[in-house]
């Protein structure tokens, strides 16, 4: 069965520097999906970045970027410049391709912005 | 913002009642999930659907059910509420534009059984 795993419960930085969140990940499939969502206090859960398996490039967008590394089951979440409002739950999930489509989430790492 | 919206967003019951939340959507997904979010467990998928009156169960279905009679509205019935049902719960639907595969989530729901 396909498992996700963030080691790390939670994490603080200080504003303005980089954090790298980790996630690591089971699977026999060879074309997937992974996700980094945000959870801000507010509960809302919103989509950060996406990585299909198939691109060895690494997804980016702004401040966040990913390390995706396939042979190692490994995605890793980059966040540089570090702002207040980055302070959230952030979950790394994977969805299989197929019609079923559905998610599995980790259990989530707590990120603390120092100020 | 994939037009998803959920009701209630709060509501406190009593153990032994039914239950029903409702996720609307507006945007004629097809594909629209549930997951409860407790501590310690992240998001787990309760039931999801495929298409009007085609429904799945997920990795923890004991004690729900699910109906889509319509393709924008996806209903989640506790049939006699429990306390370890008391949870947030989210609604979320699968958009397939941009090339790729993408899950959307609503507001969430706030769940208190006494």
């Amino acid at each position: 069965a396909q498992t996700v795993t963030q080691s790390q419960p939670e994490m603080s930085v200080q504003e303005a520097e980089t954090v790298t969140l980790s996630c690591t990940y089971d699977t026999s499939e060879s074309d997937y999906y992974l996700f980094w969502y945000k959870q801000p206090p507010s509960r809302q859960m919103i989509l950060v970045i996406r990585q299909e398996a198939y691109k060895q490039q690494n997804a980016t967008e702004n401040r966040f970027s990913v390390n995706f590394q396939k042979a190692a089951k490994s995605f890793s979440l980059k966040i540089s410049d570090s702002q207040l409002g980055d302070a959230a739950m952030y979950f790394c999930a994977y969805a299989y391709m197929n019609r079923d489509d559905k998610i599995i989430f980790g259990k989530g790492t707590r990120l603390h912005i120092l100020p | 913002d994939a037009g998803i919206t959920q009701s209630p967003r709060h509501k406190v019951t009593e153990t032994g009642t039914p239950v029903t939340l409702r996720c609307h959507q507006t945007e004629n997904h097809r594909y629209m999930y549930w997951y409860r979010q407790d501590p310690g467990h992240g998001l787990r998928l309760i039931h999801y659907s495929y298409g009007v009156k085609d429904t799945d169960k997920g990795e923890v279905s004991d004690g729900y059910s699910v109906s889509r009679s319509k393709t924008e509205d996806f209903l989640l019935t506790l049939e006699s509420a429990t306390s370890s049902q008391t949870s947030v719960y989210f609604c979320a639907i699968s958009d397939y534009r941009e090339g790729g595969e993408t899950q959307y989530f609503g507001p969430g729901t706030r769940l208190l059984v006494l």
